[in-house]
Parts: structure tokens; C-alpha cells; sequence
């Protein structure tokens, strides 16, 4: 699987949106863009995933660059119960299954 | 369906002794896998099932680590003469066997060398 890179933290202020940035220049034709989260002492958990073409969710928004070398994950309103680490993966078509993580985003909520 | 369930939540053990983590993983799910995530980073995949059947595993397990999954449905991981570096969380998780492949973790077991 192609490498993302993500800023190490960032801070935001509650109830404001969110934009955390992924590049991934060395992505392939095949590779789908997944981003899971992981909340404190927890597990990580499903956020969103694309592949060429924006897409929504009730979490989450997913804006991926038109060549695709990047994407943003997009929290529309961010809540304390944000705060987690976000990871952004790449993972190609195949059935492989598994997920490599990176160091993902540590993201800080502000009241 | 309360999700992916993983038993024990916390293991300490003493170097040289054998650890055994079992996973439930969603029912209707028939891909299983395993993580394992230190202080500090992402986590890192060991192994996976579909069904019973191992299809990968990571060279980041050794020997003494065995995954088993007898009949499609539990896991369990062992870890034999356990090591201070084995220290860690050790996740699982579970998804279908058609894409996306959406992942759903369980609160992980962690386990402490002494």
C-alpha cells in the first residue's frame, strides 16, 4: 500500500470546521482513500472512504484532490468528542484486507 | 450485536510465561484480523482470517506468535515465552468479506511484561 502523510497535530475550536489534510502523491489508479479514527483507550473506527469523487456521511465529508495525490477529511462541526487521532490509509483494490496505519493526525478540540 | 468483544482487557505477565487473547468478532462477519499498536504509533497488522482459513501473516510475527481460528467464527492469539517487547495493545477486528472491507475494532487487549 502507497504512504500518506499527515500533519503530526492540529487544534481546533468546538463547534467550527474541521480540515485535516492527507497527501499521498505515489497513490495508484486501484488504491481507495480509507480514514478511521481512534478515540482515547479505545479502538480505532471506521470515519470514511473514496476513491475519485467526493463523498458524505453522517460523520463525515471526504474532498479528494482531482489527481488524487490528496485528500481532506472534513468535520463540518467539531464536537469534544472529536478528539481523537485520525488516520488516513490507502489501500489498493485487491482482496487483501489488511490496513497499514501511519502515525495519523492528533487532533485537539477546544471548548 | 454489541460489536467486536475481546477478552481479557488487561494482562500482566511475567517475561518467559504464555499469553493467550481471544476476539468475538461480529458475527456475520467473516474476516478477522489482529493489530498490534505500542504507545505512540498506529497500529500494526499481524494476521488475518477469512473464515478459518490464515491468509496473511505479518513477519512481525515470529514463532512464538500463533493465531487460530478453529471454526470460522472466535480467534485466538498466543504468545509463547513472552518477551518485555511484547508489551502492547493488541487489537482485533472484523469486516465482511466484500468491499469496502470497513473494519470494526474491538477495545483491545493490553498486555504488560515484567
Amino acid at each position: 500500500d502507497a504512504k500518506t502523510t499527515q500533519p503530526n497535530s492540529m487544534e481546533s475550536n468546538e463547534e467550527e470546521p474541521v480540515h485535516l489534510p492527507c497527501n499521498h502523491s505515489t497513490i495508484s489508479g486501484t488504491d481507495y482513500i480509507h480514514w478511521y479514527r481512534q478515540l482515547p483507550s479505545q479502538g480505532p473506527e471506521y470515519v470514511i472512504h473514496g476513491l475519485t469523487s467526493n463523498v458524505n456521511n453522517r460523520m463525515a465529508s471526504l474532498a479528494i484532490a482531482e489527481d488524487r495525490k490528496s485528500s481532506t477529511l472534513i468535520l463540518h462541526r467539531a464536537t469534544l468528542r472529536d478528539a481523537a487521532v485520525y488516520y488516513c490509509i490507502l489501500r489498493d483494490g485487491s482482496n487483501t484486507g489488511k490496513l497499514i496505519f501511519g502515525q495519523g493526525t492528533t487532533l485537539q478540540v477546544k471548548p | 450485536d454489541t460489536g467486536v468483544s475481546q477478552d481479557p482487557r488487561h494482562k500482566i505477565t511475567k517475561r518467559g510465561q504464555n499469553v493467550t487473547f481471544r476476539c468475538d468478532p461480529i458475527s456475520e462477519h467473516n474476516r478477522l484480523y489482529w493489530y498490534r499498536q505500542t504507545l505512540g504509533q498506529g497500529p500494526e497488522f499481524l494476521t488475518y482470517f477469512q473464515n478459518e482459513a490464515q491468509l496473511e501473516k505479518s513477519r512481525l510475527l515470529s514463532d512464538r506468535f500463533s493465531a487460530e481460528r478453529p471454526k470460522g467464527s472466535f480467534s485466538t492469539l498466543e504468545i509463547q515465552r513472552t518477551e518485555q517487547g511484547d508489551s502492547a495493545m493488541y487489537l482485533c477486528a472484523s469486516s465482511q468479506g466484500i468491499p469496502p472491507y470497513e473494519q470494526y475494532f474491538g477495545p483491545g487487549t493490553r498486555l504488560t511484561v515484567t
